[in-house]
């Protein structure tokens, strides 16, 4: 079955730094990846989506992130960390079944 | 108004207690689907439907069942609550676009806080 880890359940970064959230995925074909953000108390919005039309995808609130197919790696990536970009965010792929499965999330922390 | 609407909001209720979500959705999609959300687990998922009459298990569907009333409409039963059920709980919907296979992203409600004690 296909799935995703991120790596750290926290990380926090200065206001302005660069923000780098990682997602590894599994999958034996090219999978449908996605990046989800949760602010608090709210359900989740969908920041970007890769559908293998292109390998870098450019999202939501200056978000991008690289499909890496050597490296089975779907990292989300923002150049300048802004105060309200804390919140939590979730690496989905959605398996042969249409099912979205998501990984366990990492919650983002931005330092003043 | 909100195009995913979930009640409760919250919700507190015994061991042992019959309970039932609701979800209501306006966006016109096929697809619905119940997620909870553990801190560290992530979103798991517990049931989820391509339309009325289609109704599937998902990854933790153990304790749990749903109907599917109407396109518009899904709920999600704890038949006998048990307190590792206390989490919360998402709806959500997504359209397929008409391409088999391929789904569009999800939209979620608001949530449902379930404790179970």
């Amino acid at each position: 079955a296909q799935s995703v880890t991120q790596l750290g359940s926290h990380v926090s970064v200065s206001e302005g730094a660069l923000v780098l959230l990682r997602c590894n995925y599994s999958s034996s074909v090219p999978p449908y990846l996605f990046w989800y953000v949760q602010y608090p108390n709210q359900g989740l919005q969908l920041l970007l989506k890769y559908t293998s039309a292109a390998t870098l995808v450019k999202g939501i609130n200056g978000f991008e992130a690289e499909f890496k197919k050597s490296e089975t790696s779907f990292h989300l990536t923002k150049p300048s960390a802004h105060m309200s970009d804390a919140a939590e965010y979730f690496c989905a792929v959605e398996n042969r079944d249409d099912k979205i499965i998501f990984g366990k999330g990492t919650r983002l922390h931005i330092l003043p | 108004d909100a195009d995913v609407t979930q009640t409760p909001r919250n919700r507190i209720t015994k061991t042992g207690k019959r309970i039932m979500l609701e979800c209501s959705q306006t966006k016109g999609h096929d697809r619905m689907y119940w997620y909870r959300q553990d801190p560290g687990l992530g979103l798991r998922l517990i049931y989820y439907s391509f339309d009325v009459k289609d109704i599937n298990k998902g990854e933790i569907s153990d304790g749990y069942s749903v109907s599917r009333q109407a396109q518009a409409k899904f709920s999600l039963s704890l038949e006998s609550a048990i307190p590792n059920q206390t989490a919360l709980y998402f709806c959500a919907t997504s359209d397929a676009g008409g391409r088999p296979g391929h789904n569009e992203k999800l939209f979620f409600g608001s949530g449902t806080q379930l404790s179970v004690l």
